[in-house]
């Protein structure tokens, strides 16, 4: 069964503190990963798109890095309007179904 | 600018009725979906389409039905709604079909089922 995990489900950090988020995949036919920004009564916001393993992408304060078994979302230096549930989730090569994550909420305090 | 919309933003319904939920998307998409958010589940897929007259069942489509008449609008019918399809529906659009053309969604419509 295609599965997307995510770690951890919550995580709280001071403004400036760095981290990351992970995402782990067992999804068959894997040719890339979404992550997608989540903010409280919104719909998910579309942030990267990862297709292979070594691949990189940044925006602002976020990278995405993408293994063979996981990718990783690395917030620096963060600020509160970081404060969102950052969703992962896994596409295959038929069609544009996708497979997601339960998300990291992710707060970011002064 | 072009969007994405649903309607209505918030429902409160009654076990056993008939309930649409509408998406209506203005970037002349040819791929629409229709997901389902639960606490302690992913976004899942309920229905989708990737043109007019055409449409899929995803992994939870038991009690949901779509149709598509034209490019823009998707609606979502629960032909009879039950207290399990409480939920926060999330409409999608994508351009291409294939792998990797990232799906852009709406705002959500939070149904209540009692």
């Amino acid at each position: 069964e295609d599965q997307v995990t995510q770690s951890p489900e919550a995580l709280r950090l001071q403004e400036g503190e760095s981290s990351s988020l992970n995402c782990s995949y067992t999804v068959s036919g894997l040719r890339g990963l979404f992550w997608y920004r989540q903010d409280p009564g919104k719909g998910p916001e579309f942030l990267f798109t990862l297709y292979s393993a070594g691949e990189e992408k940044e925006k602002e304060r976020l990278k995405a890095t993408l293994t063979k078994k996981e990718s990783f979302l690395h917030i620096t230096a963060p600020k509160p309007e970081d404060s969102a549930t950052y969703l992962c989730a896994g596409f295959t090569g038929t069609a544009s179904k996708l497979t997601f994550g339960t998300g990291t909420r992710l707060q970011v305090t002064l | 600018d072009a969007e994405i919309t649903q309607s209505p933003r918030h429902k409160i319904t009654e076990t056993g009725r008939q309930v649409t939920l509408a998406c209506h998307q203005t970037w002349n998409h040819n791929n629409m979906f229709w997901y389902r958010q639960d606490l302690g589940h992913g976004l899942r897929l309920i229905h989708y389409s990737y043109g007019v007259h055409d449409t899929n069942k995803g992994e939870v489509s038991d009690g949901y039905s779509v149709s598509r008449s034209n490019t823009e609008d998707l609606p979502l019918t629960l032909e009879s709604a039950a207290s399990s399809q409480t939920s926060v529906y999330f409409c999608a659009s994508s351009l291409l079909a294939g792998a990797g053309n990232e799906q852009f969604f709406g705002p959500g419509t939070r149904l209540t089922v009692l």
